[in-house]
């Protein structure tokens, strides 16, 4: 079982869709929960962090940690085509160097 | 410029080449890494550094090597590359360890035939 599962997609949606994006992982001992956006080509860009359960909120944005079941979420509201990339979470632990990033999701968000 | 800067953008190369991937930050970043990122397998660390003149094993570390002589800068070498590791590399930095954001570069696109 790989340590951290995304489905990969695409996932395809209207403008102005809600959006939620998917990973499960494996290792209790994760602490730190991460969601990066990549666009075709370029290099991921941190979009939110997240320690423990709870929520997070930031603009259109709002991640989702739900420690007891080893999920996490990010909910994209009032998507947009400039939101069309891949998606790809990332989970962390204290006293490490290392992320482990899930596969991706790629979304493609149509006008 | 602030940020991680990649070098060369993309190479073709005839396996059995040596190649060295560069990396530069300026951020003054204490951890590097690199990452290569295949379809279906997304991100897999192959070296890292927690600090200059220390390295360690990531993931995928078997036919790499990597140095760490200062703070900026962290090369990756392909002693005798093989068409396996035709990848997207990306390199990136972090103020500490995985309780630290990591900012990644633009990457590396390397074709070995």
């Amino acid at each position: 079982q790989k340590e951290v599962e995304q489905d990969p997609g695409p996932l395809s949606v209207p403008e102005g869709a809600i959006v939620s994006l998917n990973c499960t992982y494996s290792n209790s001992a994760f602490q730190y929960f991460m969601w990066y956006r990549q666009y075709s080509r370029k290099g991921p860009e941190l979009l939110m962090y997240t320690y423990s359960s709870g929520n997070k909120e930031d603009g259109r944005f709002t991640a989702q940690v739900d420690k007891s079941s080893k999920y996490i979420s990010l909910f994209i509201r009032d998507s947009q085509p400039s939101d069309s990339a891949t998606y790809l979470c990332a989970v962390g632990a204290s006293g490490t160097y290392k992320y482990i990033f899930g596969t991706g999701t790629r979304l493609k968000v149509l006008a | 410029i602030a940020g991680i800067t990649q070098a060369p953008t993309s190479q073709i190369l005839a396996a059995g080449r040596r190649m060295t991937l560069r990396c530069t930050q300026d951020m003054r970043h204490n951890a590097m890494y690199w990452y290569r990122q295949d379809l279906g397998l997304g991100l897999r660390l192959i070296h890292y550094s927690n600090t200059a003149g220390t390295t360690g094993k990531g993931e995928v570390p078997d036919g790499y090597s990597v140095s760490r002589a200062n703070t900026d800068d962290f090369p990756l070498t392909l002693a005798s590359a093989v068409p396996s590791q035709t990848s997207v590399y990306f390199c990136a930095s972090s103020v500490g360890g995985a309780t630290d954001t990591q900012y990644f570069g633009p990457g590396t696109r390397l074709t070995v035939l």
